[in-house]
């Protein structure tokens, strides 16, 4: 099946720092998001974006999907953004919905 | 207010009893699905359903059930042939975007 690896697995950072998140995929994709996922454990969809890219306020994302990658940029990092980040795909040809889910990159903003 | 709802947010379950999680929701989706999430791991899909009655087994279904008899409503068993249930369980709503409940946490004691 799709296998989906997200880099670097840890990350903190400085408040006020960016970073970039990358998400590969080893197969054609017909649907890729991003989540956050809160120390409380819940799931907050960022983006929904299987190719192309997008910005919502600190947060922009691209998905280059003939070379199977996607990356989620945080600018101006807040303590809020802690955290863990997943990327999740839908294999194209699969079922639909069948989200396949990365390992996840955990974020530390410190103060 | 449109959304998804999980509950009970924490359960605890005896050797050999079978329990069952709540997840409803209101957004008019079609396909439902039902996630473990294990400590430091991504997510691992149980059941889903696409349509009401219909359902179909994910990667980790051994020791699991499901009913989807209604559209809003998707419940998910552990039973006490799930050997290893301690976990936290993630609801899914999917349409064109997924919308995920805010979970539960089952501990066997």
């Amino acid at each position: 099946g799709i296998q989906v690896e997200q880099s670097p697995p840890d990350l903190i950072l400085q408040e006020g720092a960016n970073s970039t998140l990358r998400c590969n995929f080893s197969d054609s994709v017909n649907n890729l998001q991003w989540f956050h996922q809160n120390p409380w454990g819940q799931l907050i969809n960022l983006f929904y974006i299987p190719s192309g890219t997008k910005q919502n306020g600190r947060l922009s994302a691209t998905t280059v999907a003939t070379e199977r990658y996607s990356l989620l940029y945080i600018s101006s990092s807040q303590t809020t953004d802690s955290g863990v980040y997943f990327c999740a795909v839908e294999n194209y040809g699969g079922s639909q919905g069948n989200l396949i889910f990365g390992k996840g990159t955990k974020l530390s903003v410190k103060p | 207010d449109g959304g998804i709802t999980q509950s009970p947010k924490y359960l605890f379950r005896k050797e050999g009893q079978n329990v069952t999680l709540s997840c409803e929701q209101n957004l008019n989706h079609d396909a439902m699905y039902w996630y473990r999430q294990d400590p430091g791991q991504g997510l691992r899909l149980i059941y889903y359903s696409q349509i009401v009655n219909d359902f179909q087994k994910g990667d980790i279904a051994e020791g699991y059930s499901v009913s989807r008899e209604k559209k809003e409503s998707f419940p998910l068993t552990v039973t006490s042939a799930q050997k290893n249930p301690t976990a936290f369980y993630l609801c899914a709503s999917i349409g064109a975007e997924a919308f995920f409940g805010q979970g539960t946490r089952l501990t066997v004691v």
